[in-house]
Parts: structure tokens; C-alpha cells; sequence
């Protein structure tokens, strides 16, 4: 079964740095999303991408984030000048278009980034 | 106001038995979309089971199936014949509107421990 995929597994970086979370979606999927877990809590909507540009965003997608389909394949999420509290799970996600109210957004198996 | 409560933060059940997760949620759209996600200890987000606003009857996924009540907007999970493997985090999510693309709401999830 297809499914979504997610580059690294575990990303540790300082503060302060940059870093880019990677995301293949499922091959025919349209609809993008980023998604991230702070420990211990729920999962927080950032981001939905479709047809090259931004579709939604939350307000903790500040001039921090942001995305880009660099190719056919890759979804990025790029965070500038981390801080502590970025440290949570990311999750990228995919869904069909078109499709109706019943599509599921299928996720990869996160990225958990860590601040040091 | 939340879009979806989950007022269970931790749930046991014996194994073979059945459990129920609570989930309520909150919107004004008469379409909706409503969803369970299974969420193991290695953090994977596992799709489970759809529930539509319109649909008229409860939905069923094997062993899965959901008690919607639209008047009490509540949309409860049910596991029967519960399994070592059903042990994880369990998230009720909500997508509001016709488009695919709209967020998912994500409520802060139960714990399930599934004991021999």
C-alpha cells in the first residue's frame, strides 16, 4: 500500500539553526499538509498546500515556516532560527483530490525534532 | 471553544472485552467529516474509521465501528474484542466543509491499555 514518507526519522539541531524536514506524499495525493506533536499533547494543523501554494495555514505558521514542493515529489518544511520550542513531532500528510468529505488525510511516520 | 474534546486522557480495558472512547465535537458547518486515528508507542498516525454528518448510519471497519449521534454531536469510538495490539493513543479528528483540503482538528487524545 502507498504511503507517505518522511526524512529523518530524528533530526537534533541547535538553536538557532536551520533545518528542512522532508516529505514524500503518496504519488497521485494533491493535497499536502504539515502537522506537528509536542510531546505529550495533540496534533496541531500548520500548514495545507495545494496546486504550489499555501491553502491554509495556522496562526504557529509565522514567517518561521515554510514550504515548498521543490519537485514532483518532495514536500518541505523549512524552520528558520529554531528555538526550544519547536522540539515536537512533525508530521507530514497527504490526501486525494478530488475526493469528498470522507478522504482521509493519510500521514507519514513523523519527524521528531529535538533543540538542543 | 474546541473543535473536538476527548475527555478521557487514559483508558483500560481486559482484553476480548469491548471499550468505548469518547469524542465530542464542536461546528456550525453542516457538512462535516469526522475520524479516528490509532497512534501507537512508535508514533505513527494510523487511520481507522470515517464518519460523514450526513451519513445515516454508524460506520463500521472490522472490528472498529462508531457510535455517531448527531443531536449530541458525539462521535464514539468502539472497539470490540480488544487485542494486546490495540494498545496506543486514539485521536478523534474533525474536517469541516465540502473541501478535502480543509484542516483536521484533532482532539488531545485517550490512551487505551489493553490488559492480558
Amino acid at each position: 500500500e502507498p504511503e507517505v514518507t518522511q526524512t529523518p526519522s530524528h533530526q537534533v539541531t541547535q538553536m538557532g539553526q536551520e533545518v528542512i524536514l522532508r516529505c514524500v506524499p503518496i504519488s497521485n495525493h494533491l493535497y499536502f499538509y504539515w502537522y506537528r506533536q509536542i510531546l505529550g499533547q495533540k496534533v496541531e494543523f500548520l500548514v495545507s498546500f495545494y496546486n504550489n501554494e499555501i491553502s491554509e495555514k495556522s496562526e504557529i505558521f509565522d514567517d518561521q515556516f515554510s514550504v515548498e514542493r521543490p519537485d514532483g515529489s518532495n514536500f518541505t518544511l523549512k524552520i528558520r532560527s529554531t528555538k526550544l520550542e519547536d522540539s515536537a513531532m512533525y508530521f507530514c500528510a497527504s490526501s486525494e483530490e478530488p475526493g469528498g468529505l470522507d478522504q482521509p488525510q493519510h500521514f507519514g511516520d513523523g519527524t521528531r525534532l529535538s533543540i538542543l | 471553544a474546541q473543535k473536538i474534546t476527548q475527555t478521557q486522557p487514559g483508558m483500560f480495558v481486559q482484553e476480548k472485552e469491548a471499550v468505548t472512547l469518547d469524542c465530542t465535537y464542536d461546528t456550525s458547518d453542516p457538512s462535516y467529516g469526522l475520524f479516528w486515528y490509532k497512534q501507537p508507542s512508535s508514533g505513527e498516525m494510523i487511520f481507522l474509521i470515517y464518519q460523514g454528518s450526513y451519513d445515516q448510519q454508524n460506520a463500521t471497519e472490522g472490528r472498529y465501528s462508531l457510535n455517531f449521534q448527531k443531536a449530541r454531536k458525539s462521535a464514539n469510538l468502539v472497539i470490540s474484542a480488544s487485542q494486546l495490539g490495540d494498545s496506543a493513543m486514539y485521536f478523534c479528528a474533525m474536517r469541516e466543509g465540502p473541501n478535502t483540503g480543509n484542516q483536521f482538528y484533532f482532539g488531545t487524545g485517550t490512551s487505551l491499555t489493553v490488559i492480558p
